[in-house]
Parts: C-alpha cells; structure tokens; sequence
C-alpha cells in the first residue's frame, strides 16, 4: 500500500546532540512537510518542500534544518536539540492540485525525547 | 497567526450519540478540511469541502460550510468509542495555497 513512513517511532537524544528524522513515501507527492506537535496542540508547520523549492516558515528556529534529496525521501535535522524540542514531529505529503491545498497524507510521527 | 479555531475544545458523549463540532476563519478559503487523530498517531484526512460547496457527507460524518459567517461543523452521527479523537480543522494559509493551518482541535471521547 501507498503510504508514509516515518522513521525511527521513537527518539532518545541528549541535550544539544544532533539528531536526524526521516520521513520517505511512496505516494510519489511532490509536495513534502514537516510539522512539530506538542501535547494537546496542532501540529505547527515547520516547513515544506514543493518540489525541491524549500520553504522554510518565519519562526522555524535556525536548529531546524531539512533535506530532500529525491522525491521519495526527506530528512529533519535538529542541530543542537534543546528540552524545548521535545515533541512529536510528523511528515506528511500532498499532491500537487489545481485546487489547493490539498489533502495531506501523514505518517505515523517520530516522538522526541530530550534528555 | 491562526486560521482556524475549534469549539469546543474537548466533548464527551455516550456511545450511539451525535458529536458535533465547530471550525471558524478568519480570512478567505480555497478550501477546508478536517482531520483525526488517534492518540500518539498520525493525522488521518476525513474530508474536504470547497468554498463553493455549503454540506459534503462521507459515511457517519457531515460537514458543513457557511462561507459568510466563516465557520464550519463536523458532524459524527451514532458515534462509536472508537470515535474517540482529537479532530482538526485546517483551512488555507492565505496566500500561500501550499499549505494549511491547523485549528488547535476538539478533543472527543465516546464513552461505550
């Protein structure tokens, strides 16, 4: 089945030791995102790819960096990992459509814990 | 800044009731979309409804839109406890149509 897949499920990191999030599909959407949730908030749009444009949203803090070296695959990098990054961070994916947005397709989230 | 806000925050009802559920914007829409998610998961799309459309239906759910009033309501009918969610509305982030904002959500638990 055509589907989203985030991996690792889990991630333990130490404080302000680098840590990598990947997200890979086999939709073939040309539209990728990455968003960071927090207990009981919504999910907060890091930033998206359309294709290989980036688009990085004005208060994504410069420790969040992102790569997407094919269709299929995109990675998040936490530069320095902080207590406050702790979180549940989901991919997800939506085709390109005359009528935007389109419905997104997310993956099952890497939860993020921060010692 | 947030597009969408969901009322209420959280519902609790018993098995075989109906949920409804409340979305509002502030600005103008392509579309709008709700969302599931089931605790610790992923969110799962249920449905989208264009500015154009005013009710969509898709199995036990039914939402509607009201352009003018910039709202919108899910509606679960006979809800199941496997109902029991936090549901997102997510309308445009105006002007990019790239993306969405998501409402903070309505948590919903049905009780059997």
């Amino acid at each position: 089945d055509a589907m989203v897949i985030q991996n690792p499920r889990y991630q333990v990191t130490q404080f302000g030791k680098p840590v990598t999030l990947s997200c890979s599909q086999t939709l073939n959407h040309n539209v990728m995102y990455w968003y960071q949730q927090k207990s009981s908030q919504a999910p907060k749009l890091l930033f998206h790819y359309y294709d290989k444009d980036f688009n990085n949203e004005a208060d994504t803090p410069d420790n969040f960096q992102s790569r997407r070296p094919n269709t299929s695959f995109c990675f998040l990098d936490i530069r320095s990992p902080g207590l406050g990054d702790a979180a549940m961070y989901l991919c997800a994916t939506s085709r390109d459509s005359v009528e935007r947005p389109y419905e997104q397709y997310f993956g099952p989230g890497t939860r993020l814990t921060v010692t | 800044s947030q597009q969408g806000e969901e009322d209420p925050q959280a519902l609790s009802i018993q098995e075989g009731e109906n949920a409804t559920m409340n979305c509002s914007y502030k600005t103008s829409i392509n579309n709008l979309q709700w969302y599931r998610q089931n605790s610790g998961r992923g969110l799962v799309h249920l449905i989208l409804i264009r500015s154009n459309e005013r009710e969509k239906h898709s199995g036990r759910l039914r939402v509607t839109l009201d352009t003018s009033k910039k709202s919108s309501s899910l509606l679960i009918t006979a809800s199941r406890a496997a109902d029991t969610a936090s549901y997102f509305c997510a309308t445009d982030a105006y002007p990019s149509y790239d993306k969405v904002i998501f409402g903070p959500g309505t948590s919903l638990s049905v009780i059997p």
